[in-house]
């Protein structure tokens, strides 16, 4: 079957601007999470939704960052008014369920630049 | 505080070698630890699991050892070859917790 799959891969904007990004999930996995990667770097938790609880947002770093899950699937993460520092991979992953030890399948990422 | 790291941030094998890829990790509740493999723009890929009951655990061509007395994981890949080449990150998941912490990775490059 189909991975998880993002949208798009690469995204390049001007500071200021808005950008919203895409997450498949692979189909029946309930659980699904966003990561950043900076250069160089390992996995930064952003966000993290189950099922129809409340998400887990405590990864947030600003509040010009929000995301949602609609129908139990598909995710967007938008930025708000984007900053350099923002400049990073966006990672999307799904897992089966909420207990701890569900493996986590990656997506491929979406490169943002933010000129 | 606590974290999930790696001693060695860049290893180089000769194809054919063994490779060794360690990890530390300081919270003892952590019971779920994963190895993950990254090549260049491309996503995280899973290699292999092992739960913290756990002290071995073996896949194809690969091992992941857990030493819960000093807190160690390790990532043996048998017989490297160049399609190996990739960074290497250990993720731990800890109690009930359904986050993932990974440490900063370890490149591998395997030279023919």
């Amino acid at each position: 079957g189909a991975g998880v799959s993002q949208s798009p891969s690469n995204k390049v904007t001007e500071k200021g601007k808005d950008v919203e990004l895409r997450c498949d999930p692979i189909s029946g996995h309930t659980a699904l999470y966003w990561y950043r990667q900076s250069l160089g770097q390992g996995l930064e938790f952003l966000i993290y939704f189950q099922g129809n609880s409340a998400p887990d947002k405590s990864g947030l770093p600003s509040d010009r960052f929000s995301a949602e899950r609609t129908g139990g699937s598909v995710s967007t993460l938008t930025i708000q008014r984007t900053q350099q520092e923002d400049s990073a991979v966006y990672l999307c992953a799904s897992s089966l369920g909420v207990s701890g030890g569900n493996t986590q399948y990656f997506g491929p990422g979406t490169r943002l630049t933010v000129l | 505080g606590e974290s999930v790291g790696l001693h060695l941030p860049t290893l180089s094998v000769q194809e054919g070698d063994n490779s060794i890829i360690n990890c530390a990790y300081s919270n003892s509740a952590s019971d779920y630890f994963i190895w993950y493999k990254q090549e260049s723009g491309k996503g995280p890929q899973f290699i292999i699991d092992i739960r913290s009951n756990m002290d071995k655990r073996q896949g194809q061509r690969v091992t992941v050892l857990l030493n819960k007395t000093v807190k160690h994981l390790s990532l043996q890949i048998a017989a490297t070859q160049p399609g190996d080449s990739a960074v290497y990150f250990c993720a731990e998941n800890r109690g009930s917790n359904y986050k993932l912490t990974f440490g900063k990775g370890t490149l591998l490059t395997v030279n023919p």
